[in-house]
């Protein structure tokens, strides 16, 4: 099946300071998504984005999926954005279930 | 993402006991999806469900699991005889397509067994 990595896997960062975080995957997808698990353990949606660019606020996302590669960007980052970034695929075929990375863990410092 | 409920939020079973969990998806979606996560382990797709009907259930464990999304109602996801093993959190997550469209996840249910 399709492999999902993750890196770093863990990120500690000062308040105010900016991250990429980096997800390949090694094939083809139909869909690409990323998660923000908080420390209370929910899944959030960041984006939906198996293709091109897309920004939310302080966040952005890239998938270059020729490259078979998406890049998380926060900005200004906060407190609250520590927790778990989760990237998660749907190559072709896979009737729309994810494959999960394993995860980057994000600690914010004041 | 809020949209999807999930309940209960927490689940304490002993051993051999049942758990079930259920899951109301997102107004208009009737794609559902369980994943599982253990702790140290990432999130796992268990089984899609459509109403009335199993789509994939290749995730599932073999035995003591089972899950349902009748014409009516919540999904179920049923585990027998639970085991400490089991303990972990349970998510559901919906679409309004299968496909590749965006899935929304629920708050969870954790699971724990004593």
């Amino acid at each position: 099946g399709i492999q999902v990595e993750q890196s770093p896997p863990d990120l500690i960062l000062q308040e105010g300071a900016n991250s990429t975080l980096r997800c390949n995957f090694s094939d083809s997808v139909n869909n690409l998504q990323w998660f923000h698990q908080n420390p209370w353990g929910q899944l959030i949606n960041l984006f939906y984005i198996p293709s091109g660019t897309k920004q939310n606020g302080r966040l952005s996302a890239t998938t270059v999926a020729t490259e078979r590669y998406s890049l998380l960007y926060i900005s200004s980052s906060q407190t609250t954005d520590s927790g778990v970034y989760f990237c998660a695929v749907v190559p072709p075929g896979a009737n729309s279930k994810l494959t999960f990375g394993k995860g980057i863990t994000l600690s914010v410092r004041p | 993402n809020a949209g999807v409920m999930q309940n209960p939020r927490h689940l304490v079973r002993r051993r051999g006991q049942e758990a079930r969990l259920r899951c109301s998806p997102m107004k208009g979606h009737s794609h559902v999806y369980w994943y599982r996560q253990l702790p140290e382990e990432g999130l796992k797709f268990m089984v899609y469900l459509q109403k009335e009907n199993i789509i994939d259930e290749s995730g599932m464990p073999k035995e003591r699991f089972s899950a349902e999304f009748p014409k009516e109602g919540p999904s179920i996801l049923r585990i027998q005889q639970v085991v400490r093993g089991d303990s972990a959190a349970y998510f559901c997550a919906s679409s309004p397509t299968g496909g590749a469209t965006e899935a929304f996840f629920g708050q969870g249910t954790r699971l724990t067994v004593v």
